[in-house]
This record gives C-alpha cells, sequence and structure tokens, in this order.
C-alpha cells in the first residue's frame, strides 16, 4: 500500500523559500499513470491545489502561484518536492502531497498526513 | 479558474437522517467532480468520483449525482462517524479547484 511523508522546515522567514519533500513508500514513484500533487490548507480553512508533476517531468501549477512555484521529481530516491519563493504569512499552512489517479476521470486517492509550514521572523 | 460554489457551508443533522450536500461549477465540467471527507486532524478521503462512481471501501450510503454544473452528494442515512467536513473538487481543468467546503455537525 502506497504511503505519502512530507519532511521539511516547520518555519521559515518571510521572503524566503519554503522547501518540502514528499516521499514516496510501498511503490514506485515511476509506476502507474499517476501525478504527484501538493495541496495545502490554512488552518481552519478550505482546500487549495498548489501544483502537480508527472513522472516525466512534465508539471501544472496554480496561476495564483505559478511565477513562485517548483515542482520537482526525483525517481532514484523516489521523492518529489515543492519550492515556494518569497514565502508570506498567508503562505501559512498545512502542506498535504498526494496522489492523484489519472485515468479517464482523474481523482486524488492517496494523501499525505500533512505538515504545517508557518512563516514568522 | 473555476469556481465551485458549495451549499450549506455547515448543517447540523441527526444520526439516521437523510443529508444532501450541493456543488455548483461556474462552468459545465461534465463528469469531473470529486467528493471528499475530512475529519479534524486527518487528511481528505475520497469519497466519490467522476461525479457518482463509489471509491472501493467506501460505504453504500454515499452516493453522487449530476452533470454538467450541479452536483449533489448524498448521505442516504447519517452515521456517526460521518459527522466530518466534505468538498467537492473538480478536475475538468488546472488548476484543479475545490469547493468551500461543508461541515456536517451533530444536532
Amino acid at each position: 500500500q502506497v504511503q505519502l511523508q512530507e519532511s521539511g522546515p516547520g518555519l521559515v522567514k518571510p521572503s524566503q523559500t519554503l522547501s518540502l519533500t514528499c516521499t514516496v513508500s510501498g511503490g514506485s514513484i515511476s509506476s502507474g499513470t499517476y501525478y504527484w500533487s501538493w495541496i495545502r490548507q490554512p488552518a481552519g480553512k478550505g482546500l487549495e491545489w498548489i501544483g502537480r508533476i508527472y513522472t516525466t517531468g512534465n508539471t501544472n501549477y496554480n496561476p495564483s502561484l505559478k511565477s513562485r512555484v517548483t515542482i520537482s521529481i526525483d525517481t532514484l530516491k523516489n521523492q518529489f518536492s515543492l519550492k515556494l519563493s518569497s514565502v508570506t504569512a498567508a503562505d501559512t499552512a498545512l502542506y498535504y502531497c498526494a496522489r492523484d489517479v489519472y485515468d479517464f476521470f482523474p481523482y486524488t486517492d492517496v494523501w499525505g498526513k500533512g505538515t504545517t509550514v508557518t512563516v514568522s521572523s | 479558474d473555476m469556481q465551485m460554489t458549495q451549499s450549506p457551508s455547515s448543517l447540523s443533522a441527526s444520526v439516521g437522517d437523510r443529508v444532501t450536500i450541493t456543488c455548483r461549477a461556474s462552468q459545465s465540467i461534465s463528469n469531473y467532480l470529486n467528493w471528499y471527507q475530512q475529519k479534524p486532524g486527518q487528511a481528505p478521503k475520497i469519497l466519490i468520483f467522476a461525479a457518482s462512481s463509489l471509491q472501493s471501501g467506501v460505504p453504500s450510503r454515499f452516493s453522487g449525482s449530476g452533470s454538467g454544473t450541479d452536483f449533489t452528494l448524498t448521505i442516504s442515512s447519517l452515521q456517526p462517524e460521518d459527522f466530518a467536513t466534505y468538498y467537492c473538487q473538480q478536475t475538468y481543468i488546472t488548476p484543479l479547484t475545490f469547493g468551500g467546503g461543508t461541515k456536517v455537525e451533530i444536532k
């Protein structure tokens, strides 16, 4: 059974770059028809899609964050990563990594537990 | 961006009640609509994909319907473990977007 685990600093200073890694276990990040995604959720609020990457390296980003976001994949380490630059307090949230089944009708079937990132000096 | 509007934002219901949550897309999204359940302190869990397909392992009291712009999630007989927040999500076009959520509380 595939599991995802986010890791990275829980505190980031304003204007710096937030960096998170998602480690995939129980299966290969390269197998199957999946996108690997990042989603965030500010405390007490709803879900915001950040972006996704396919095993080929093809990416899609949310235009609201596009100029600041980079998602990359390392198939050898079975990991994918998120970088969000020039962070502000508005980027404080619970960050989830997730797997999207990319069948005819896509959906997210596996989620990490999430990691809280606070932007503060 | 495709706007997803859920209603109500919250509701109170009793065990055994039939509960209906609606989700409206700002444009037609065909059947590219998913429903997730999120309990406090947990990640969301997929319930319904492609508007009406029940994810494996999800109880049959959950059902989804709709197409185009209007969708519905129905819980036929609310159980204690169903008290949670429910989100719709469109996957028709990027950026993928979620509804604002519906919190189902105990009456």
